[in-house]
Order: structure tokens, then C-alpha cells, then sequence
């Protein structure tokens, strides 16, 4: 069957430290992997997108990688910020643009000063 | 910045009621969804919507729901009647027909809807 699993468990760490969160997904290839923040009651924010052809991508302290071998995204934020705390949400865009996005279920980080 | 706009916030319906819920895309957007999220799971899609017309749709999208766009600005998720396990978080979503990338969706704050 088709899955998406993200770290289920929420993801304690101090301020200053790098958080990496991991997606994984199975029985899907997708052209596109989206990560998303979401705060309590709120919509999804876009943050990073990445091509199927594309290993890693930065943007300004965040950082994705994406191994279509081994199906797996991982979203870094280093020198985490306490205002970093929130829900993170792995999306799949299976044919790559202007389509419905398949999202996890998302990891919780909590940034501790 | 732009952003997508809904309305309303919060409703409250009876089952069995009809609601409609009122969003607002970004302006220069072509592309348009809606999701929803049951409190405590996941972001699930619901319909997408380009070129007046349904481009895809999911199992939860069934008959009694439909999508419209009225006017140049609006564009609304109708439930006909609405049953208790509708309650959920709406989201409406946009995406310009144009990168940087293509598919990036833009997403409103929500409407939470409770159905009694």
C-alpha cells in the first residue's frame, strides 16, 4: 500500500542545535517533494520544494535532500530558533506541478531556549 | 504579500444543512484547491480546480459536495448536507500558473467547520 511516515514522535532540541526530520515514503514516485510548516489552527506555509532530479536544496537556514533511491526527504533547520517550534509537513507531487499534493502527517518540533 | 482569504472563520451547521465556504485566491493564481484536515490527522485533498472546471477529485469528494467560481475572485466549496464526520478543517489553496516553481500551493487560514 501507499505510505507516507514522518518522525511520529514530536522532536525536542535546544535552540542553536540543527533539527533533521525525515520523511519516507513508499509505493509513490513523485516528480516533487514539498516540505510545509503549519502552525496550531493554521494553513500550511510552503517553505521548500525539490525535484525528483535534484539532491539538495538550501534556502537560507533550511536544507532538504532528497534520495528517490532509497524514497526518503530530509529537512534540516540549522541554528534552530525557538519561533522554529511547529508542525512540518512532507508533500508529494506526483506529476510535478498544478496538482493535489499527498501530505504526511507531519512532524511536531519544539525549538527549547 | 498576497495571501488566499476565507471566510467564514468558524461555522456551526446542523446535520443536514447546507454550507457554503467562501474563499478568496490570490489574484494573478489560475490553479485552485481545497483540502481538509480532521483535528488531529492529516492534510487530505479534496478537489482542484483550473480553467473552470474539476481537473481531479478524491474519494471524500462525492456528490454532495461541489466547487464554483462565481466571479473573477471567488471560488467556493458547497457541502449539501452536511453529515457529523464533515466536520474539519477547510483549507483553500491557489498556485500561479508559473514558477518559481510550478505547484508551489498557497494556502488560506481556514475555515473550521462543526457540524452538530
Amino acid at each position: 500500500s501507499q505510505k507516507i511516515e514522518q518522525n511520529s514522535e514530536a522532536l525536542n532540541i535546544q535552540e542553536g542545535k540543527t533539527a533533521t526530520l525525515t520523511c519516507n515514503y513508499t509505493n509513490y514516485s513523485p516528480a516533487y517533494l514539498q516540505w510545509y510548516r503549519q502552525d496550531p489552527g493554521r494553513g500550511p506555509v510552503f517553505l521548500l520544494l525539490i525535484r525528483e532530479n535534484e539532491k539538495e536544496k538550501r534556502k537560507e537556514r533550511l536544507k532538504v535532500t532528497f534520495d528517490t533511491t532509497l524514497k526518503q526527504s530530509l529537512f534540516h533547520i540549522t541554528a534552530s530558533q525557538p519561533a522554529d517550534s511547529a508542525t512540518y509537513l512532507c508533500a508529494l507531487d506526483i506529476y510535478g506541478g498544478y496538482n493535489k499534493l499527498i501530505f504526511g502527517a507531519g512532524t511536531r518540533l519544539a525549538v527549547h531556549p | 504579500e498576497p495571501e488566499v482569504t476565507q471566510t467564514p472563520s468558524h461555522q456551526v451547521t446542523q446535520m443536514g444543512q447546507e454550507v457554503i465556504l467562501r474563499c478568496v485566491p490570490i489574484s494573478n493564481h489560475l490553479y485552485f484547491y481545497w483540502y481538509r484536515q480532521i483535528l488531529g490527522q492529516k492534510v487530505e485533498f479534496l478537489v482542484s480546480f483550473y480553467n473552470n472546471e474539476i481537473s481531479e477529485k478524491s474519494e471524500i469528494f462525492d456528490d454532495q459536495f461541489s466547487v464554483e467560481r462565481p466571479d473573477g475572485s471567488n471560488f467556493t466549496l458547497k457541502i449539501r448536507s452536511t453529515k457529523l464526520e464533515d466536520s474539519a478543517m477547510y483549507f483553500c489553496a491557489s498556485s500561479p500558473h508559473t514558477g518559481p516553481p510550478g505547484g508551489t500551493q498557497y494556502f488560506g487560514p481556514g475555515t473550521r467547520l462543526l457540524v452538530l
